[in-house]
């Protein structure tokens, strides 16, 4: 059961022009998404989030959308640069008590950036 | 600012040896995560740390695995004996941990990569 979804393995896009990645989730009770990048060989580095009470969130080149009633986010990220070519995932999080916090990730979509 | 620090970054063992991997969190966060990430999936959640003690480990394999964070600090997870299917990445990443904050961030490390023959 996947609660988290990016339905797109991979995009491909020309350097200088919009990337959008798309992500679904299933579970109401995801209040925080976050967005990760990753190069091969390396760990996840933190790119851009957004709480649940907001509907965009802007840094620099990189734009999250959130849609709560069609349960869906995405991330624009213009001017796509070579250097952004990576897999991208998507996070969402439910509170599950004081300090607890569960992280779903989903499959990750790969984006390359064509020079 | 350091990051999350790993150890070893590369492991190659037959099945059913054991495994040991080590996670020093930033400094400060008092929430540690271990994740497993197989090939082509995003990383899943095997275990959640406050500070010395374990938040959530619904999804960690219990006849094999074993994680502690003895002293609140850096964490080790233990798998014995391995199976073929533990193949994988195994990734640490640590938060801030202040309880009700809305917006808590998972900063990770550079994970091991696991090869069991």
């Amino acid at each position: 059961d996947q609660q988290v979804k990016q339905n797109s393995p991979s995009l491909s896009v020309q350097e200088g022009r919009i990337s959008i990645l798309n992500c679904d989730y299933t579970n109401s009770m995801f209040d925080y998404f976050l967005w990760y990048k990753k190069y091969p060989a390396e760990g996840p580095t933190f790119l851009i989030s957004i709480s649940s009470i907001k509907d965009k969130n802007e840094d620099g080149r990189f734009t999250v959308f959130l849609n709560k009633s069609a349960k869906h986010l995405s991330l624009h990220i213009v001017p796509s640069q070579p250097g952004d070519s990576a897999v991208y995932f998507c996070a969402a999080s439910a509170r599950t008590g004081y300090y607890g916090q569960n992280f779903v990730f989903g499959p990750g979509t790969r984006l390359s950036v064509l020079p | 600012e350091a990051g999350v620090a790993q150890s070893p970054r590369y492991k190659i063992i037959e099945k059913r040896q054991s495994v040991a991997f080590w996670c020093n969190p930033i400094s400060g966060h008092a929430t540690l995560y271990w994740y497993q990430q197989i090939l082509g999936q995003g990383p899943k959640l095997l275990i959640q740390f406050q500070n010395n003690g374990v938040v959530d480990d619904s999804q960690l394999p219990k006849d094999r695995f074993s994680a502690e964070r003895l002293k609140g600090v850096d964490s080790t997870l233990k798998i014995q004996p391995a199976k073929l299917e533990d193949s994988a990445v195994y990734l640490c990443a640590s938060s801030l941990g202040e309880g009700m904050r809305l917006q808590e961030t998972q900063y990770f490390g550079p994970g091991t990569r696991l090869l069991v023959l």
